[in-house]
């Protein structure tokens, strides 16, 4: 079935430095691509997303790239700060008549050291 | 955070032992859903709702059923829990017609 696979599952960095973390989707009826949030016992919580017709969006610090031919996009995370540790989930949206559904990346633990 | 709520928000019960989830939400969103969150396996679907009196499966619907009966309320229950339910189950919404889905904080459940 559709999957969507994230690597690293564990990044570590030094504060000030860049981090990005890589997801490939299966599904080619996927258009949507939120990356989540989740910082220790907290619930998960988007940072940014990007649609099928764009291949970059940036907020601030962080920016999602999107290279729908080759089915991976990533997010980027530049100036590193302490409050960026936390979990990131990357998701895609299954095709149509899914009923929303989100299909998840195992997560990635990014550490920031200081 | 999209007034979405979880209860209880911790619980502890013994293998066997019937356990109910609450979420319940303010929001007027059609879609709900039921994940749990294990290390390693990031969040997976275990039912969801298009509508009240509206589910189906997910990923990981065995021993697990659900009823929505209002659009704010979506329970899951375990019948019979065991030791390999033990997770965070968050519930999440989704009303825009935009994938955004709107996490509840969790519930802690362990079964011992």
């Amino acid at each position: 079935g559709e999957n969507v696979e994230q690597h690293p599952s564990t990044l570590s960095v030094q504060e000030g430095d860049s981090a990005v973390i890589k997801c490939t989707y299966s599904d080619s009826a996927s258009n949507y691509f939120p990356w989540y949030k989740q910082e220790l016992g907290k619930r998960p919580q988007l940072i940014i997303d990007i649609r099928s017709n764009v291949g970059e969006k940036k907020d601030q610090r962080i920016a999602v790239t999107l290279n729908k031919t080759a089915k991976h996009f990533s997010l980027h995370i530049t100036e590193t700060q302490p409050e960026d540790s936390a979990v990131y989930f990357c998701a895609a949206s299954r095709g149509m008549d899914s009923n929303y559904q989100l299909i998840w990346g195992a997560g990635t633990k990014l550490i920031i050291k200081p | 955070d999209a007034g979405i709520t979880q209860s209880p928000r911790h619980k502890v019960t013994e293998t066997g032992t019937p356990v109910t989830l609450r979420c319940h939400q303010t929001e007027n969103h059609r879609y709900m859903y039921w994940y749990r969150q294990d290390p390693g396996h990031g969040l997976r679907l275990i039912h969801y709702s298009y509508g009240v009196k509206d589910t189906d499966k997910g990923e990981v619907s065995d021993g697990y059923s659900v009823s929505r009966s209002k659009t704010e309320d979506f329970l899951l229950t375990l019948e019979s829990a065991t030791s390999s339910q033990t997770s965070v189950y968050f519930c999440a919404t989704e009303g825009r017609g935009t994938y955004e889905q709107y996490f509840g904080p969790g519930t802690r459940l362990t079964v011992t």
